[in-house]
């Protein structure tokens, strides 16, 4: 069984430039997560689909964050403009829905702003 | 605010001998509880689920999970240089949370040859 696919691995950029990553769940897996994770501290949700709604964004800088996961499969996620401080790992996560919850991680992929 | 908290370590442990690791939780509704192990640059591996009063054991995997006193253990018996990472400790909220996972901060093991 494939794991969940992200690209791209890395990437380098300016502030105030834009950037996107791309996440493909687990086949058949119903939830998809976007997590933030900074050096030394745990993965910080950003965003919870379901198919393709989303179930919670509240910690989704929204100013400068988008996601969508139009047909309920893949799902991007853009940063408009990027800060210095969006430098981190951004993790996406897969789970079947209820309430088990195991979730399971892409390589992710490690943003650095200049 | 719902909280995970773990001791940041790192945790010093010699080959061969049984690493221990903990996790308390604050939300007193959360049904699951998981162990996952992150290497340096890597993302998390889900190692152990935990979700009934008890011991649930994979391999030299032991997960130990006592709700009363909202405390979740890992315990990694015969350790192997190999397990050197950070070990994360995830529980989902109560009801009404959308099951999602509130994670703790990790703590870093060492394993020394």
């Amino acid at each position: 069984e494939a794991g969940v696919a992200q690209s791209p691995r890395y990437k380098i950029i300016e502030k105030r430039q834009s950037v996107a990553f791309w996440c493909n769940p687990i086949s058949g897996h119903a939830t998809l997560y976007w997590y933030q994770q900074i050096l030394g501290q745990g993965p910080k949700l950003l965003i919870q689909f379901q198919n393709n709604g989303v179930v919670d964004d509240s910690q989704l800088p929204k100013d400068r964050f988008s996601a969508e996961r139009l047909k309920g499969v893949d799902s991007t996620l853009k940063i408009q403009p990027a800060k210095l401080e969006d430098s981190a790992v951004y993790l996406c996560a897969s789970s079947v829905q209820g309430l088990l919850n195991e979730q399971f991680f892409g390589p992710g992929t490690r943003l650095t702003v200049l | 605010q719902k909280e995970v908290e773990q001791n940041s370590g790192p945790l010093s442990v010699p080959e061969g001998a049984i690493a221990s690791l903990n996790c308390t939780y604050s939300d007193r509704g959360s049904q699951s509880f998981f162990w996952y192990r992150q290497y340096s640059g890597k993302s998390p591996e889900l190692i152990m689920s935990i979700y009934s009063n008890g011991d649930k054991e994979d391999g030299r995997f032991t997960a130990q999970l006592n709700k009363a006193s909202q405390y979740v253990s890992l315990l990694i018996r015969d350790s192997q240089p190999s397990d050197s990472a950070t070990y994360l400790c995830a529980v989902t909220g109560s009801a009404g949370s959308n099951y999602q996972l509130i994670w703790g901060a990790g703590t870093k093991l060492i394993i020394k040859p």
